[in-house]
């Protein structure tokens, strides 16, 4: 098992630009989670899917936020226009619905300059 | 008042020693909680979790629950260099329902030679 697969590990943009991160999660998880973390503000949840829905996105900041799982194997977090404020790593996080925790992926440091 | 609370630290034991990490709850119909240790730069890990009153035992870890208080904690004993971390402390709480957690910002962990 590959466990949560992240890209990029890493992304330097610039301000206004595009940023899209990607996650699989792992083979047969039905849900899956974004979360971003800071310094400040630690872990916090920015939406999540169960079987490929979006149940809870309360925590995405904003409308320049959005995120995407077409199928069971893929999701995508954009962010459109980026701004320095959005510098965090984010995890993405997957597990059987209603299971014991989740598993996170490696995590994409995001740098917006 | 923070969902989840969590003292930052840093936390410092000798090695050998006994390190109590804690962590206090809002809401009162929580059911699962979640010890996750998270090394500097890496992904959080999940370590333990309790859903009953009392201690569950792994290893050199002990999770303690007390709902009435609404407070669990992580007992290290014969601390080691190797578990200098921060541990977050994540809860599934009743009130939204659902899959998600949320977690306190972390105790930072060291443990000295």
């Amino acid at each position: 098992d590959a466990g949560v697969i992240q890209s990029p590990r890493h992304e330097v943009t610039e301000m206004g630009q595009e940023v899209t991160l990607r996650c699989k999660p792992i083979s047969g998880h039905n849900s899956l989670f974004w979360y971003r973390q800071t310094m400040m503000r630690g872990l916090e949840l920015l939406i999540y899917f169960n079987n490929n829905v979006p149940i809870d996105d309360s925590g995405m900041p904003e409308d320049r936020f959005s995120a995407k799982m077409p199928n069971a194997s893929f999701s995508t977090l954009k962010i459109q226009p980026s701004e320095p404020r959005d510098s965090a790593v984010y995890f993405c996080a997957s597990s059987f619905q209603y299971s014991y925790g989740y598993t996170f992926g490696s995590g994409t440091r995001l740098t917006v300059v | 008042q923070k969902e989840v609370e969590q003292n930052s630290g840093p936390l410092s034991v000798p090695e050998g020693a006994i390190a109590s990490l804690n962590c206090t709850y809002s809401d009162r119909g929580s059911q699962s909680f979640f010890w996750y240790r998270q090394y500097s730069g890496k992904s959080p890990e999940l370590i333990m979790f309790i859903y009953s009153n009392g201690d569950k035992e792994d290893g050199r870890f002990t999770a303690q629950l007390n709902k009435a208080s609404q407070y669990v904690s992580l007992l290290i004993r014969d601390s080691q260099p190797s578990d200098s971390a921060t541990y977050l402390c994540a809860v599934r709480p009743i009130t939204g329902g659902g899959n998600k957690l949320t977690f306190g910002t972390g105790t930072q962990l060291k443990v000295e030679l």
